[in-house]
């Protein structure tokens, strides 16, 4: 089947505009994760949901980010008033649970560029 | 809490050689998983292998397979007979059983030399 899609692959953007960056995981993954990768850095986690439970947001470096998942499926990660250090790839993984041995599947992630 | 460390910043190894990829990593729960991911230079991050703290074998995956040493707490990457096409990033990662954070380490980017 389909593996995680995140789209766009590539956004340039305006220091101070808001962004979307949606991330739609593989069909029946329960778990979903948004990590940001700083160039030639290792992932920082965001942002978790599982099923319907109320996401942990313990990740999210700033009250500019929020992310919401809709109908326990697509989410959306959304950056407001957008700053240069908000530059990075996102990437959005998903797995069937959220177990220590679950794997996640990663897509292939969202390249911002704040200018 | 929880940390992974990976200390090797650049490998190279020679085609069809084997590598040893570290990683060390802390926990106080008795019960996690450790991963490794490669991540080419288009960017996608692709699973590789899983051990589980309670198992007794190592895992093996094809080329890779995990050289686990709990009681020192190391989970090393082995390649063996590289290729031209493992040159990438590798992060070593653990999540604790029961929970959903995934700690990634700084990863080690390998080089295959032809």
């Amino acid at each position: 089947g389909a593996g995680v899609s995140q789209s766009p692959s590539n956004k340039v953007t305006e220091k101070g505009k808001d962004v979307e960056l949606r991330c739609d995981p593989i069909s029946g993954h329960t778990a979903l994760y948004w990590y940001r990768q700083s160039l030639g850095q290792g992932l920082e986690f965001l942002i978790y949901f599982q099923g319907n439970s109320a996401p942990d947001k313990s990740g999210l470096p700033s009250d500019r980010f929020s992310a919401e998942r809709t109908g326990g499926s697509v989410s959306t990660l959304t950056i407001q008033r957008t700053q240069q250090e908000d530059s990075a790839v996102y990437l959005c993984a998903s797995s069937f649970g959220s177990g220590g041995q679950e794997t996640q599947y990663f897509g292939p992630g969202t390249r911002l560029l704040v200018l | 809490a929880q940390k992974i460390t990976q200390t090797q910043p650049g490998m190279f190894v020679q085609e069809k050689e084997a590598v040893t990829l570290d990683c060390t990593y802390d926990t106080s729960d008795p019960s996690y998983g450790l991963f490794w991911y490669k991540q080419p230079s288009s960017g996608e991050m692709i699973f590789l292998i899983y051990q589980g703290s309670y198992d007794q074998q190592n895992a093996t995956e094809g080329r890779y397979s995990l050289n686990f040493q709990k009681a020192r707490k190391s989970a090393n990457l082995v390649i063996s007979a590289s290729q031209l096409g493992d040159s990438a990033m590798y992060f070593c990662a653990m999540r604790e059983t029961g929970g959903f954070k995934t700690i990634f380490g700084a990863g080690t980017r390998l080089f295959v030399k032809a």
